[in-house]
């Protein structure tokens, strides 16, 4: 079965520096879809970046990138130059396809803090 | 605005009271997702829908129900609740085919808190 794991309950970081979150997963399958969400405290769920596992190159959105590393199994979620609007919850999740449908594993999240 | 939209956004009820979720899924989008996120479970995968039928089910207690309706937009029927059924509760949608590729947009969530 579909694992992500993100070791970092809390981060924090300076306004304007980047900062990396990790995310590391274990799957079987061969074909298979990594996604970053933002959640602030107001609740919402943002998607924010998506990585497929034959995509040759990094994903980037923005200020967002993903520093994919198929070998490790690691899909770091990259954020430069943070705002204080960043402070959020960050979570990674995998797409699961077996049986033929479709759901998202989630990790357990990051609270990220950007002190200005 | 991710396009899903979910009603209603803030919902207080008593132990053993019933309650809906509504969801409308982005245009076009065929398959419609519930999840779960209390403090202690974390997100939980409940069940998928896609064009009007369940596909998948996940943690989803028998007091709990969905359904797709023919216009795509979904229901979640929870019932006898409990103390524990407190938490948020996300629709999802995306344009998922049975291929991968697709990304997977969530609404802002319904909070239920029951008393």
């Amino acid at each position: 079965a579909q694992k992500i794991t993100q070791t970092q309950p809390g981060m924090f970081v300076q306004e304007k520096e980047a900062v990396t979150l990790d995310c590391t997963y274990d799957t079987s399958d061969q074909s298979y879809g990594l996604f970053w969400y933002k959640q602030p405290s107001s609740g919402e769920m943002i998607f924010l970046i998506y990585q497929g596992s034959y995509d040759e190159q990094n994903a980037t959105e923005g200020r967002y990138s993903l520093n994919f590393q198929k070998a490790r199994k690691s899909a770091n979620l990259v954020i430069s130059a943070s705002q204080l609007g960043d402070s959020a919850m960050y979570f990674c999740a995998m797409r699961d396809t077996q049986g033929g449908s479709e759901k998202l594993v989630f990790g357990k999240g990051t609270k990220l803090t950007v002190n200005p | 605005d991710s396009g899903v939209t979910q009603t209603p956004k803030h919902l207080i009820t008593a132990t053993g009271q019933r309650v809906t979720l509504r969801c409308s899924p982005r245009s076009g989008d065929l398959s419609v997702y519930w999840y779960q996120q209390s403090l202690d479970q974390g997100l939980q995968f409940l069940i998928q829908y896609y064009n009007g039928e369940e596909r998948a089910k996940g943690n989803i207690l028998e007091r709990f129900s969905a359904q797709q309706f023919p216009d795509l937009h979904s229901e979640l029927n929870l019932s006898s609740l409990e103390l524990g059924d407190s938490a948020l509760y996300f629709c999802a949608s995306s344009a998922w085919t049975g291929l991968n590729g697709n990304t997977i947009y969530f609404g802002e969530g319904s909070w239920l808190t029951v008393v």
